[in-house]
């Protein structure tokens, strides 16, 4: 079983529609979580964080839920400009160190 | 702002031959991330360094090595290469894990391998 497992999708929405990405993990020690974008032969750019009360960025919302141990990322009002691969990530470092664990990430398509 | 460094963005090797792949994380950040993508595949961690010492490992292969330098900058050394490590190489960097966890990547270094 992979640590960080995410729904690749494609999801393909029209514009306007909303949609969520769950991501899953498998260690319940992780302390930290992160939507992170990547669109293609780029780098991943950080999205946002997650924490554990949920938090919103305009249309973007994400959420933990740490006894499931999982977190979602709701994306309202899908604009065109939002097409992308949205990886989630899991900081799973122990004894003060970070190591980021990648979701194989999600495909999202927005059409007109 | 500063953002992460990577050089060189794109590398042409020959099998067996070597490639080191350099990475200037963000001022103040003291820790370092490579990570391999290959095509269509997520970001695989391979090793990281915090304060110039390894501080993780992931899959790396051990034909490959890597270094984090007194400025903070780090080297990722890659011998006998195969056709299969043409890939994308990100490095990342974040500030120490006390002041936050945010990975902040450069645009990576694309090798192909012929």
């Amino acid at each position: 079983r992979k640590e960080v497992e995410q729904d690749p999708g494609p999801f393909n929405v029209p514009e306007g529609a909303t949609v969520a990405f769950n991501c899953t993990y498998s260690n319940s020690a992780s302390q930290s979580f992160f939507w992170y974008r990547q669109d293609c032969r780029k780098e991943p750019k950080l999205l946002m964080s997650v924490y554990s009360s949920g938090n919103e960025d305009g249309r973007f919302t994400a959420q933990l839920n740490r006894a499931s141990q999982y977190i979602s990322l709701l994306i309202r009002d899908s604009k065109l400009s939002d097409s992308a691969t949205y990886l989630c990530v899991v900081n799973m470092g122990s004894g003060g160190y970070n190591k980021l664990i990648f979701g194989a990430g999600t495909r999202l398509a927005v059409h007109p | 702002a500063a953002g992460v460094i990577q050089s060189p963005r794109h590398l042409i090797k020959e099998k067996r031959e070597t490639a080191t792949l350099k990475c200037y994380p963000i001022p103040r950040h003291d820790t370092v991330y490579w990570y391999q993508q290959g095509p269509g595949q997520d970001p695989q961690f391979l090793i990281s360094f915090y304060e110039k010492m390894q501080s993780d490992k992931g899959s790396i292969p051990d034909r490959f090595s890597a270094q984090q330098f007194s400025d903070y900058h780090s080297e990722l050394n890659m011998s006998s290469l195969e056709l299969g490590d043409s890939a994308l190489y990100f490095c990342a960097s974040s500030p120490t894990p006390r002041e936050g966890t945010e990975a902040f990547f450069g645009q990576g270094t694309r090798l192909t391998v012929v």
